[in-house]
């Protein structure tokens, strides 16, 4: 059974570089037909989709993000990872890794979640 | 962006009780519709994907219809369990889109 699990700094400073990762185990990440996706959720507000990444390092992103997101993917370690540069207390929020079974899809499996905390 | 609106932000209601919730999009998204269930610190949960397909485990209570515009979300009969709040994502366009959720709590 695939299982996402996020990990990286809790706090970040501002103007600083978010790094996260995402884990997958249980299933190959270049199995080909998943789209491994971010997602984040801020403090007692709704979901916001970050961006998407297929195994062959093609990459969908949310514009409003863009121009400071980075989303990468590691074969070799069967890992995902989102950077986000120049973050701001605006960026605190849950982050979630998630997968899509289908370009089209919805996300069937999440990762627990990791909160980031942007403060100097 | 397709925006997506839920209608009510929140509802009461009892064990029980047939539960509807509703999700419109500001424009055609065919039956790219999916809805999860989150519950305090969880991760989402998918439970419908394609607007009415049930996600395996999910119990047949739930159900979901529509397509286009305007869809909804079913609880046939509330369970306790079933106390928490929801979220329509569209996926038919980028970028993907929820709704800003309906919470359902105990009346």
């Amino acid at each position: 059974q695939v299982q996402l699990k996020e990990s990286g700094p809790g706090l970040v400073k501002p103007s600083q570089t978010l790094s996260l990762t995402c884990n997958v185990s249980g299933g190959s990440i270049s199995s080909g037909g998943y789209y491994w996706s971010w997602i984040r959720q801020h403090p007692g507000k709704g979901l916001e989709w970050i961006g998407y990444i297929y195994y062959s390092g093609s990459t969908h992103y949310n514009p409003s993000l863009e121009s400071r997101l980075t989303i990468s993917v590691d074969t070799s370690t069967n890992q995902f990872s989102l950077k986000l540069t120049s973050v701001t207390a605006a960026d605190t929020a849950v982050y979630y890794c998630a997968r899509a079974p289908g370009y089209s899809s919805g996300f069937d499996i999440w990762g627990q979640g990791t909160m980031v905390t942007v403060s100097s | 962006d397709i925006q997506m609106t839920q209608s009510p932000s929140s509802l009461s209601a009892s064990v029980g009780d047939r539960v509807t919730i509703t999700c419109r999009a500001s424009q055609s998204i065919r039956s790219y519709l999916n809805w999860y269930q989150q519950k305090p610190g969880k991760a989402p949960k998918l439970l419908i994907y394609g607007a009415s397909s049930l996600q395996s485990g999910v119990p047949s209570r739930f159900s979901g219809s529509g397509s286009g515009i305007d869809f909804t979300l079913t609880i046939s009969s509330l369970q306790p369990e079933d106390f928490a709040t929801y979220y329509c994502q569209q996926s038919h366009s980028f970028p993907r889109t929820f709704g800003q959720g309906t919470k359902v709590d105990i009346k």
